[in-house]
C-alpha cells in the first residue's frame, strides 16, 4: 500500500486567497483525521471523520476552514480566506475502526500564507 | 481534557547508550497510547501502539509500557544509534475518539 497521501506537498499562497488541501487515506481505513503542526502550539486535531461523516470537527479554528470527504478514498481541507497565521504543516491521517486505534500519517503539507 | 507531557524536551546521547523517553498524561480513562517518530521536514511513522490492557509492547530495539494508574508510559530504546536521531512524540487516546499528543523529545544519538 502507498501509505496516507497528501497534496500538495508545499503551498505558498497569498493572503486572502483560497487553499485547498488533499488527502487519500490508505484502502480499507474508515476514519481520516486532519492535523495542524506548529511550533508554538505542536499537533493538533483539526477534524475527525469516521465513515466520511464529520465526527468531531471542534479543532477547526473558525469559519474560514472547511473539510469534506466526498467518499471513503478522499478528503480536501480547505482555508477561505487564507491568512499568514495560517502558515503550518498540516497532516492527515487514517486508522481502520474507531478513532482511538493506530494511526498512520501522510507526508503533510507545508502551507505558507505571505 | 486529556493533556500529554513529554519530558525533556531534547536529549543527546553516545552511540550505544540505552535511553528512555518519558510521556505522562492527565486522564487515566484512556484507550491506547501510540509512540511515534517524526524526522524533520517528515511526516509521523507509527513505532508503537499499547491497548489500555496492555502493559507493554516490543518491536525490534525498542520497548513501551504502560502504567495507566499512574498516567505514565515510557520507550525505552536499546543501543541507540545515530539512525535514531529524531523527535518522538506520545499520543493518548481518551474518550473522545481522538488521540492527545505530546509535544515530543528531540533525540539526538552522537556517532
Amino acid at each position: 500500500d502507498a501509505g496516507v497521501i497528501q497534496s500538495p506537498r508545499h503551498e505558498v499562497t497569498e493572503m486572502g486567497q483560497e487553499v485547498t488541501l488533499r488527502c487519500k487515506p490508505i484502502s480499507g481505513h474508515n476514519s481520516l483525521f486532519w492535523y495542524r503542526q506548529t511550533m508554538m502550539r505542536g499537533l493538533e486535531l483539526l477534524i475527525y471523520f469516521n465513515n466520511n461523516v464529520p465526527i468531531d470537527d471542534s479543532g477547526m479554528p473558525e469559519d474560514r476552514f472547511s473539510a469534506k470527504m466526498p467518499n471513503a478514498s478522499f478528503s480536501t481541507l480547505k482555508i477561505q480566506p487564507s491568512e499568514p497565521r495560517d502558515s503550518a504543516v498540516y497532516f492527515c491521517a487514517s486508522s481502520f475502526g474507531p478513532g482511538y486505534n493506530e494511526q498512520f500519517f501522510g507526508p503533510g503539507t507545508r502551507l505558507t500564507v505571505l | 481534557k486529556q493533556e500529554v507531557t513529554q519530558i525533556p524536551a531534547a536529549l543527546s546521547v553516545p552511540e550505544g547508550e540505552n535511553l528512555v523517553l518519558n510521556c505522562s498524561f492527565t486522564d487515566s480513562a484512556i484507550y491506547n497510547l501510540q509512540w511515534f517518530r517524526q524526522d524533520p521536514g517528515k511526516g509521523l511513522t507509527s513505532l508503537l501502539l499499547i491497548q489500555s490492557s496492555q502493559r507493554e509492547q516490543t518491536s525490534g530495539r525498542l520497548n513501551a509500557s504502560l502504567d495507566k494508574s499512574s498516567g505514565r508510559s515510557t520507550l525505552y530504546i536499546a543501543a541507540s544509534q545515530p539512525g535514531d536521531s529524531a523527535t518522538y512524540l506520545c499520543a493518548v487516546s481518551g474518550t473522545g475518539n481522538q488521540f492527545y499528543f505530546g509535544t515530543g523529545t528531540s533525540l539526538t544519538v552522537i556517532p
